[in-house]
C-alpha cells in the first residue's frame, strides 16, 4: 500500500525567503508528526498533530516555524524567513493511533538555504 | 532530561561477522523503545518497538533486546544488504503525544 509521501523532495531557498513543505500521510492515520534532521544526527521531535488539532509544538524552534492540518489528513509545515540553520532534511511520521506506538516515515523533504 | 546514546558513532563488520550496537537511555517512565533502519537519502524504517525490559524481537539476522537502561540491537552474520545507519528512540511516560526522543544513530558498514 502507499506509505507516507513528502513533496518537493529538495528545495533550495535564498535566506530570507519563506517555503512550503506537504506531508501525506497514510490513509486514516489519526497520527502525524513532524521531524528535522540534521545532517549525521538523529531526527528531533518539532510537532505533532490528532486528527486537525495540533496538541504539541514544543520542538518548533522559532516563530518563523508553523504547521497546520485544517482537514486531519496532508499537512503542511510553513517556514517564514529561511536562515542558514534551518537547512535539514524534514521529516513527515504518521501512526494510526492516537500515542505510542510505531511511527511510519516519508522519505523526507531535504531544505537548502543559501 | 529524557536522553538516549547509541554507540557505537560508526560500525565496519566483515560480512558474517556478528556484533552488536547499543544504546542507552534516560528517560521518565518509558512507555516504548524503537529501532529503525535509515538508508542514504530515505526516511527511517521501522524495525521493532520494546515495551518492557527482559523483552526480545526478532526479524531475519536483527535481533533487539531490553533491559532498564538500554538495548542491543544484535546482527548474526551480516551482509552487505545490512549497511545503513540504524536509530533507536524512546517515548517517555511524561509524553501522551507520542513524540519519540531519538539517538544520533550508528552507522554500520558491512564489507563483503
Amino acid at each position: 500500500g502507499a506509505g507516507v509521501s513528502q513533496s518537493p523532495r529538495y528545495k533550495v531557498a535564498k535566506r530570507g525567503q519563506d517555503v512550503a513543505l506537504r506531508c501525506d500521510p497514510i490513509s486514516g492515520h489519526v497520527s502525524l508528526f513532524w521531524y528535522q534532521q540534521a545532517l549525521g544526527q538523529g531526527p528531533e521531535f518539532l510537532t505533532y498533530f490528532q486528527n486537525e488539532a495540533q496538541l504539541d509544538k514544543s520542538g518548533l524552534p522559532s516563530d518563523r516555524f508553523f504547521a497546520e492540518r485544517p482537514e486531519g489528513s496532508v499537512s503542511t509545515l510553513k517556514i517564514q524567513r529561511t536562515q542558514q540553520e534551518d537547512s535539514a532534511v524534514y521529516l513527515c511520521a504518521s501512526s494510526p493511533r492516537t500515542s505510542s506506538y510505531e511511527q511510519y516515515f516519508g522519505p523526507g523533504t531535504r531544505l537548502t538555504v543559501t | 532530561e529524557d536522553q538516549v546514546t547509541q554507540s557505537p558513532e560508526a560500525l565496519r563488520l566483515q560480512e558474517g561477522e556478528s556484533s552488536s550496537l547499543n544504546c542507552s537511555y534516560t528517560v521518565s517512565g518509558l512507555r516504548g523503545l524503537f529501532w529503525y533502519r535509515q538508508d542514504p537519502g530515505k526516511g527511517p524504517e521501522f524495525l521493532f518497538t520494546l515495551y518492557s525490559a527482559g523483552e526480545e524481537k526478532e526479524k531475519e539476522r536483527l535481533k533487539a533486546t531490553l533491559t532498564k537502561k538500554e538495548s542491543f540491537l544484535h546482527i548474526t552474520a551480516p551482509k552487505p544488504e545490512d549497511s545503513a545507519t540504524y536509530l533507536c528512540a524512546v517515548q517517555a511516560g511524561s509524553s501522551n503525544t507520542g513524540k519519540l526522543i531519538f539517538g544520533q544513530g550508528t552507522t554500520l558498514q558491512v564489507k563483503p
